[in-house]
Formats: structure tokens, sequence, C-alpha cells
């Protein structure tokens, strides 16, 4: 089945030290890649996408992500954290082909709790 | 301001009534979505349409039912066949070009409870 998986369900940093959450997907061939994240009280809003080209993509708030496919992973990056990186982050694959029609299939998220 | 416009906010409802989520975007988007969001489990699709006048199911639609008669618009309906109704529902839209879909774009979501 297709699935896309986070593993790390709670994350609890101090301000200034680097973040890595992990993204992995179960689908071969072309893929769409997004991370998008929703700050207490707020929208979901994307932090960054890959679509083709360079596997290193730089996003929003100094975040960037690297998509390496022989590993089927999309990991999220960011050498210093801030107390503002407090929120839900979620992985998400659009991968066509594998269905009638291509769909935007979620992680089940990574609650990032930062310490001040 | 462009957008996703869901209402109601907040909905209460007896067991065994059915309830429409409304949702309306103005960013010209083709494709509408709505999914499910419950702690622990993220974003679950529930229905998506990429044209008007027609819409797939997603992981989880029963005990769902949609509609896309106008580009604009994409409601939901939680039926009494839905057995476990309470949660946040979230509707997005995006572009959709060949067989891609673009970045979503969210509303502020609904939340559903069943009393």
């Amino acid at each position: 089945a297709q699935s896309v998986s986070q593993h790390n369900h709670h994350v609890i940093l101090s301000e200034a030290a680097s973040l890595e959450l992990g993204c992995n997907y179960s689908y071969g061939g072309t893929v769409n890649l997004f991370w998008y994240v929703q700050y207490p009280g707020q929208h979901l809003q994307l932090l960054l996408k890959y679509f083709s080209g360079d596997p290193l993509v730089k996003g929003i708030k100094g975040f960037e992500a690297e998509f390496i496919k022989s590993k089927f992973s999309f990991n999220l990056r960011k050498p210093s954290v801030q107390w503002s990186d407090t929120a839900e982050y979620f992985c998400a694959v659009n991968a066509p082909g594998y269905s009638s029609a291509s769909k935007i299939i979620f992680g089940s998220g990574t609650r990032l709790s930062i310490r001040p | 301001d462009g957008g996703i416009t869901q209402s109601p906010k907040y909905l209460f409802r007896k067991e065994g009534q059915n309830v429409t989520l409304s949702c309306e975007q103005n960013l010209n988007h083709d494709a509408m979505y709505w999914y499910r969001q419950d702690p622990g489990q993220g974003l679950r699709l529930i229905y998506y349409s990429q044209i008007v006048n027609d819409f797939q199911k997603g992981d989880i639609a029963e005990g769902y039912s949609v509609s896309r008669e106008k580009k604009e618009s994409f409601p939901l309906t939680v039926t009494s066949a839905q057995k476990n109704p309470t949660a946040f529902y979230l509707c997005a839209s995006s572009i959709f070009s060949g067989s891609f879909h673009g970045e979503l774009f969210f509303g502020e979501g609904s939340r559903l409870t069943v009393l």
C-alpha cells in the first residue's frame, strides 16, 4: 500500500540545537515531495517542496530537505532551531501512476517542541 | 484576499444526523481535497476532486459524501454512517497540471463534535 512514514512522533530540542526529521515513502518512480508546517493555532502552510532538479531543497525560515531517491527519503533539516519553530511538521508525497488518479498522501506528523 | 474558506468553524451534531461542511476557494484551482486530522494520525484523505463534476475516494471515504458542481465549491457531508465522525476536517486546493498536484493551500478547518 502507498504510505508515507514519519518515525519521530515527538521531538524535543533546546534552542540552537540542530534538527533532522525523517520522512520515508513507499513509491518508486517520479514523485513530488512536500513538507508542511502547522504552527499552534494556524493554518497548515508549505515549508518547502521538491519537484525535480537539485535534490537539496531550501525552504522558508532556514529549513532545507534532501531528496535521496535510493533511500526513498526526504528528511527535513535545520542547523539551529529557535523557540518559534515549535510546531507540527508533516511530510507529504504526490505519486502519480499508482492509482487511477494521483493524490497527495501525508505522514502522521512530527510534533517539535523547542525548550527556550 | 484569495484563499480557502471553510464553514462552520465549530459544529456540534447529535448521533444519527447528517452534517455538511462547506469549502469555497477563490484561487481558481482545479483540484480540491478533504482531509481529516486526528491526533497522532496526521492528515488522512477523505475525497478529492481534480475537475468539476468528478471526484475520487481517498483512503477513508466510508461514511462521507461530496459533490463538485462548481469549480469554487467542494462541500463534504458527514453521514450518520460514519462511525467516528468527531474530528478536525481540513479542506485544501491546488493547481493540477498533467498528473501532478501542486502545493496545497489549506482552509482554517472545521471541528466537528458528535454528542
